[in-house]
């Protein structure tokens, strides 16, 4: 069974950073690519970033490039989105999910966790 | 505002069919795979069809896609209280280099 569980989020003032992580269990991780995605309170799902199997291609949202990196540690089954110059706007329950293909580019997103709570306040 | 479009609700009696489009540009939907995802209350999204029109294993074939230039829809039949959801679309946009999705749809099941 697939599973993705994200920690890593909580309470951080504007303007610091917090690093989130996903552990991946029941799939072969360096087979696919991975993805964070959002969900602000409220409002719909916004894709954050991807990194294809072997860390080679990244992208990212406009609204975060510059300020975020996403890595992944194979031998660990484990994905990694560190986020500086943390916003309010940033503040967001952040998704996990997997890609549908190595390459992250044009993947649709088959499994997801259940998501961490980044809140960003003063 | 998001990339792509659809409408914020819709509703429809038990047993009935419902439609949710999602529009979008020849840079995004025009162009590439569209995908859907069911969200229940409290929940992760799932993923309900891909490449347009394909279910993932276990997804009922009361769940269908379609896609047509710069439009996707996604059909739902015989619709149950369970089905009631947010629903989103999702692709990619080739001139952002970026995932999108659209605001997500409020189904009701009346």
């Amino acid at each position: 069974e697939v599973q993705l569980v994200e920690s890593g989020g909580g309470l951080v003032q504007p303007g610091r950073s917090l690093k989130l992580s996903c552990a991946a269990s029941g799939f072969t991780f360096d087979n696919y690519a991975m993805h964070w995605v959002r969900q602000a309170p409220g409002k719909g799902l916004e894709w954050v970033s991807g990194i294809s199997w072997d860390s080679a291609i990244t992208g990212f949202a406009d609204s975060v490039k510059g300020r975020f990196t996403i890595s992944r540690d194979n031998a660990k089954n484990s994905l990694y989105l560190q986020m500086n110059s943390l916003r309010v706007e940033d503040m967001a329950l952040y998704f996990c999910a997997r890609g549908s293909s190595s390459y992250y580019y044009l993947d649709y997103f088959d499994y997801w966790g259940q998501g961490t709570l980044v809140t960003v306040s003063s | 505002q998001s990339v792509l479009t659809q409408p914020p609700s819709v509703s429809a009696a038990p047993g009935q069919k419902v439609t949710i489009s999602c529009s979008g540009r020849s840079s995004n939907i025009g162009n590439n795979y569209v995908s859907w995802y069911q969200q229940l209350p409290g929940t992760a999204p799932k993923l309900l069809i891909y490449d347009n029109n394909k279910r993932p294993s276990g997804i009922p074939d009361r769940f269908s896609g379609s896609k047509s230039g710069t439009s996707a829809t996604l059909g739902i039949t015989g619709l149950q209280t369970g089905d009631e959801a947010d629903y989103y679309c999702g692709t990619w946009d080739s001139s952002l280099s970026a995932g999108v999705f659209g605001g997500g749809t409020k189904l009701t099941v009346l």
